[in-house]
């Protein structure tokens, strides 16, 4: 079993359609979690990081669920300019990436 | 602010040849991180430096991948000799802890071995 895994899509959602990715962990010592997004051909940016009690950053909600050992990531009213990949990261020792969900919004 | 900076940007070179790829942390991290990601296999770390001191190489695939930090501000990741399947884009991240503090990425080096 992969430590970090997440669904590879892609997911095709129409403008405001909301949708949510989750990824799942296998090593429960782990520490912090984030959420990456990835445009074709560019690096890994932070989107957000996840705390224990969940957090929001606009359109955008991260959950963190320990007793299952996921990560979930939830946006709203989604743009065209959301369509990229998310990375999901999570850290013990250092810092395991997912493979990424690739997002494509059509209008 | 200046954020992780790559050199070079594009690289394309002959199977055998030796390849330099150099990186320069965000001033004041500590941590230092090369990763690999190509389509079939994503993102891959493949070391990581905390305080310029090697912490684990245990994703670097070959004695043909070296890397060295010889100071706080500078990393380079050499490939000698470089082979096809090697070709991939090469990131360097830098974070101000290797643990609870996210990494944020460079450009990345984006390589092709003929």
């Amino acid at each position: 079993r992969k430590e970090v895994e997440q669904d590879p899509g892609p997911f095709n959602v129409p403008e405001g359609a909301t949708v949510a990715f989750n990824c799942t962990y296998s090593n429960s010592a782990s520490q912090s979690f984030f959420w990456y997004r990835q445009d074709c051909r560019k690096e890994p940016k932070l989107l957000m990081s996840v705390y224990s009690s969940g957090n929001e950053d606009g359109r955008f909600t991260a959950q963190l669920n320990r007793a299952s050992q996921y990560i979930s990531l939830l946006i709203r009213d989604s743009k065209l300019s959301d369509s990229a990949t998310y990375l999901c990261a999570v850290n013990t020792d250092k810092l395991i990436f997912g493979t990424g969900t690739r997002l494509q919004v059509f209008p | 602010d200046a954020g992780v900076i790559q050199s070079p940007r594009h690289e394309v070179t002959e199977m055998g040849q030796e390849v330099t790829l150099r990186c320069k942390p965000i001033s004041g991290h500590n941590s230092l991180f090369w990763y690999r990601q190509t389509m079939m296999r994503g993102l891959e770390l493949l070391i990581y430096f905390n305080n310029n001191v090697p912490i684990d190489d245990s994703g670097m695939p070959e004695d043909r991948f070296s890397a060295k930090m010889p100071n706080a501000s500078f990393s380079t990741l050499k490939i000698q000799p470089s082979e096809p399947r090697d070709s991939a884009v090469y990131f360097c991240a830098s974070s101000l802890n290797r643990g609870a503090q996210p990494q944020h990425f460079g450009d990345g080096t984006r390589l092709s071995i003929l």
